[in-house]
């Protein structure tokens, strides 16, 4: 009954470096979802995938670029790490359409960028 | 003006207390409505739907204004365990239906 799983917990990096953050989830749900949340700032919407095969940018994508390699595993990737992408990074997922089902979150992913 | 905003808070209410959240929302198509609890930087946890009629879940009642385009959350007879951030959560069809997240309202539940 794992739901959505997120790899690693935590992590630090040095800016520059690269690195993958991982989701999986096992509720064969169409849509799935990556967020940061940042203090004061709320949950903001990196990227977003509403069906297998299809990603879309949301409100802060820039310096980050997603894969969604079946439909069960939605990956985010920072290709070069900026101070400014330390944060909390949840993803999550939902059934059936957009917007009109509950997304459920994965426990979060720290990451911090020296 | 955001697309969802609540009173951040802090609520301090002792136990046993009810305690009502407001939250509006700017766009009148919006059809889904939810509430979330987020403990200390965890992950946001479903609290409940929000239905047009009302609904309620034990101690906690949620309330939709279509007209005046708010939601409420009441927590009657408050626990200790009901410290938390809660996050009103709308569906923004101009965003391709995507959720929309308010900042949160922290409710702290004092002995």
């Amino acid at each position: 009954n794992a739901g959505v799983t997120q790899t690693p917990k935590f992590q630090v990096l040095k800016t520059g470096q690269s690195m993958t953050l991982q989701c999986a989830q096992d509720m064969n749900h169409n849509s799935m979802y990556w967020y940061r949340q940042d203090p004061g700032m709320g949950l903001r919407l990196i990227y977003y995938s509403a069906s297998e095969g299809t990603t879309d940018k949301g409100e802060v994508p820039n310096g980050y670029n997603v894969s969604r390699l079946n439909k069960r595993e939605f990956s985010l990737r920072l290709e070069s790490a900026a101070p400014s992408q330390t944060s909390v990074y949840f993803c999550a997922s939902s059934d059936g359409g957009m917007g009109y089902q509950p997304q459920h979150f994965g426990d979060g992913t720290r990451l911090s960028i020296l | 003006r955001k697309e969802v905003e609540q009173d951040p808070g802090p609520f301090n209410v002792p136990e046993g207390a009810t305690v009502a959240f407001n939250c509006t929302y700017s766009n009148s198509a919006s059809q889904s409505f939810f509430w979330y609890r987020q403990d200390c930087r965890k992950e946001p946890k479903l609290l409940m739907s929000v239905y047009s009629s009302g609904n309620e879940d034990g101690r906690f009642t949620a309330q939709l204004n279509r007209a005046s385009q708010y939601i409420s959350l009441l927590i009657r007879d408050s626990k200790l365990s009901d410290s938390a951030t809660y996050l009103c959560v709308v569906n923004s069809y101009n965003q391709g239906g995507k959720l929309i997240f308010g900042q949160g309202t922290e409710l702290s539940v004092k002995p």
